[in-house]
């Protein structure tokens, strides 16, 4: 039963580009949570989702990101023209219900040059 | 809006060494989680408690609603528990996610 996978584990994109992080859950968990961590900084809280439904992004910068999760294939952190200030490490995290343990991936280094 | 604080924030002992690392939180919760982040590395959940005490292997991890604190130990401290280790809460509520303290950097020297 593999873990959260995460893709890739490094990317490095140009002023101005997408970046697309992947996130595939736990086999049998439906429950998908991002957060960032920034340089020097602590984990903070993105976007919560379920299979096809955002539950609470309140931790969404409101422009430039979105996230989803289809009903089929990994959910997608989204970042349209980056910025240096995006350069952080995105973690992904799934549990199979609301409150059960989240098991983390690996994460996602973004360097934004 | 919950807020966590961990102390210490950092924290170099030698090995063999007991090892404490507290966490309190302002708001009730649903859940305490203890990670572990090693340099560059990714995020290991260690214990999930809404209550009392759990134990896996040299570490132990309590907690206190009503004081709305916990504390992680470590038994017979090795250098490789050099890490980071993060206290995070889910709120009452569940809905949303995991608010995180700024994490205690530890040390073991040989």
């Amino acid at each position: 039963n593999a873990g959260v996978m995460q893709n890739p584990r490094h990317l490095v994109r140009r002023r101005g580009q997408e970046a697309r992080l992947r996130c595939s859950p736990m086999k049998g968990h439906s429950h998908v949570y991002w957060y960032r961590q920034l340089p020097e900084e602590g984990l903070k809280f993105m976007v919560y989702l379920q299979k096809e439904n955002i539950i609470d992004e309140s931790g969404m910068p409101k422009e430039r990101f979105s996230a989803e999760f289809p009903k089929e294939g990994p959910s997608i952190l989204r970042i349209q023209q980056v910025v240096r200030g995006d350069s952080a490490a995105y973690f992904c995290a799934s549990s199979g219900t609301q409150n059960t343990e989240a098991f983390f991936g690996q994460g996602t280094r973004l360097t934004v040059v | 809006k919950n807020e966590v604080e961990q102390s210490p924030q950092n924290l170099t002992a030698q090995e063999g060494e007991f090892i404490t690392i507290n966490c309190s939180y302002s708001v009730g919760i649903s859940a305490l989680h203890w990670l572990q982040q090693h340099p560059g590395g990714g995020i290991v959940s260690l214990f999930m408690l809404s209550s009392g005490k759990k134990k896996h292997g040299r570490l132990i991890a309590t907690i206190n609603i009503q004081e709305k604190h916990s504390s992680l130990h470590i038994t017979a401290s090795h250098p490789r528990d050099s890490a980071v280790y993060i206290c995070a809460v889910r709120s009452g509520g569940g809905a949303d996610g995991l608010t995180f303290g700024k994490g205690t950097h530890l040390i073991i020297q040989p």
